[in-house]
């Protein structure tokens, strides 16, 4: 079993609409989870960040966790084409260990 | 102003042979790590180096060494090249050693192994 595990995707939604990512994970001891976005042929780049179960929002972003279902998502509100890209899962089992899921694709339509 | 840099960007070298890959970063971070991304876009962590001592040695094959000559760089050198070790290299730093710690990547680096 993956430690991390995403839908590989392809996600299509239309442009304005919410784009929802979804990520499980393993190790019910976890404490740290990471978004990351990565363009094509790009490094990956930290979106948000979540320790406390619940909702976090930055701006057009909110990330949702749900430890006692070592669920983590991600909401993207009125997505745009420039939010085409692939989405990191990423986690923090325990100490200096750090954990990717393989990804989701995500394409925004014009 | 680049925060972590690595070189080359491309590398493309012969089965057998043996090459490095160089890190380094200005961002005054305390841990640097190496990550192998496939051709599935899966990002595997290989090593984790904090003040120039490694902290993390996930299951990689012997052939890939680290060097930490300070904490601002950490280079990857790999001997005798093989097929499956194609993939793209990413190096980042993050301020401490805990997990729980943004991590910045370099460009990475694409390597084909022939």
């Amino acid at each position: 079993q993956k430690e991390v595990e995403q839908n590989s995707g392809p996600l299509s939604v239309p442009e304005g609409a919410i784009a929802s990512l979804n990520c499980t994970y393993s190790d019910r001891g976890s404490q740290s989870f990471f978004w990351y976005r990565q363009y094509s042929g790009k490094s990956p780049e930290l979106i948000m960040f979540i320790y406390s179960n619940g909702d976090k929002e930055d701006g057009r972003f909110t990330a949702q966790l749900n430890k006692a279902s070592q669920y983590v998502s991600l909401l993207i509100r009125d997505s745009q084409p420039s939010d085409s890209a692939t989405y990191l899962c990423a986690v923090n089992p325990t100490g200096n260990q750090f954990y990717f899921g393989t990804g989701t694709s995500l394409t925004v339509i014009p | 102003d680049t925060a972590v840099s690595q070189t080359p960007k491309y590398l493309v070298t012969q089965m057998g042979n043996d090459k490095s890959i160089k890190c380094e970063q200005n961002l005054g971070h305390d841990t640097m790590y190496w990550y192998k991304q496939d051709s599935k876009k899966f990002l595997k962590i290989m090593f984790s180096y904090n003040n120039k001592e490694l902290i993390i040695n996930e299951t990689v094959p012997n052939r890939f060494s680290p060097k930490s000559p300070d904490k601002a760089h950490l280079n990857l050198h790999i001997n005798s090249l093989e097929l499956g070790d194609s993939a793209v290299y990413f190096c980042a730093s993050s301020l401490l050693t805990s997990g729980d710690n943004e991590q910045f990547f370099g460009p990475g680096t694409r390597l084909t192994v022939l």
